[in-house]
């Protein structure tokens, strides 16, 4: 298709689990970002891949947290010894970018991953 | 700290009524400000992005105004449909370093009833 792709849409595990979401980004697009969206909250950044540029995981909540982009195309976030503070919406986008970034692109989003933990 | 701010939390109007939704942003420096509407259950899309020299920009029934000086934006909605009903979310984007990290409001959730 033409959007973001993310699966699962939906993911329910146990607490202490390893999941794995992944996203499919927008053909073309070199700039791909995750975020946490929690009820009642604004979204969260989480880390951001530009190219082939180191990413920024400035945004990564702790070390049980993890994302790789493979290619420069899908991405993939890990979480791991999941906690029930960890259920929330997780979305991914994808933008346009070009050298050190094209900032008035808009970002595409996906309907995201949520992700319960019991 | 950047934040950004919108109000009110929540609305409900009847459907064909015009409504505002506002939003007030701490973020500096500035780059662009960027209005999304997300419905239920699925990503936020992309209604307008404004660059500090824009003050107003329209995308059919929508139309996004900017002060910049007073660092305000509303997002006016005409003629509204039920379809109109989702959570409108201001997000602002500095400039510099680290400016791809948007900063988002925490939304507006409109619900527009027959």
């Amino acid at each position: 298709g033409a959007g973001v792709s993310q699966s699962p849409s939906n993911k329910v595990t146990e607490k202490g689990k390893d999941v794995e979401l992944r996203c499919d980004p927008i053909s073309g697009h070199t700039a791909l970002y995750w975020y946490r969206q929690s009820l009642g909250q604004g979204l969260e950044f989480l880390i951001y891949f530009q190219g082939n540029s180191a990413p920024d995981k400035s945004g990564l909540p702790s070390d049980r947290f993890s994302a790789e982009r493979t290619g420069g195309s899908v991405s993939t976030l890990t979480i791991q010894r999941t906690q029930q503070e960890d259920s929330a919406v997780y979305l991914c986008a994808s933008s346009l970018g070009r050298g050190a970034l094209n900032l008035n692109q808009p970002q595409h989003f996906g309907d995201g991953t949520r992700l319960s933990i019991l | 700290k950047n934040q950004v701010e919108q109000s009110p939390q929540s609305l409900i109007i009847l459907e064909g009524k015009n409504c505002t939704l506002q939003c007030n942003y701490t973020v500096s420096p500035f780059s662009n400000l960027r209005w999304y509407k997300q419905d239920t259950g699925r990503g936020p899309v992309s209604l307008t992005i404004m660059t500090f020299s824009e003050n107003t920009k329209s995308n059919g029934r929508y139309t996004a105004t900017l002060d910049a000086d007073t660092k305000q934006s509303s997002l006016h909605i005409t003629a509204s449909q039920l379809s109109d009903s989702a959570s409108y979310i201001c997000v602002v984007s500095g400039s510099g370093a680290g400016s791809y990290q948007l900063t988002f409001g925490k939304g507006t959730k409109l619900s527009v009833i027959p």
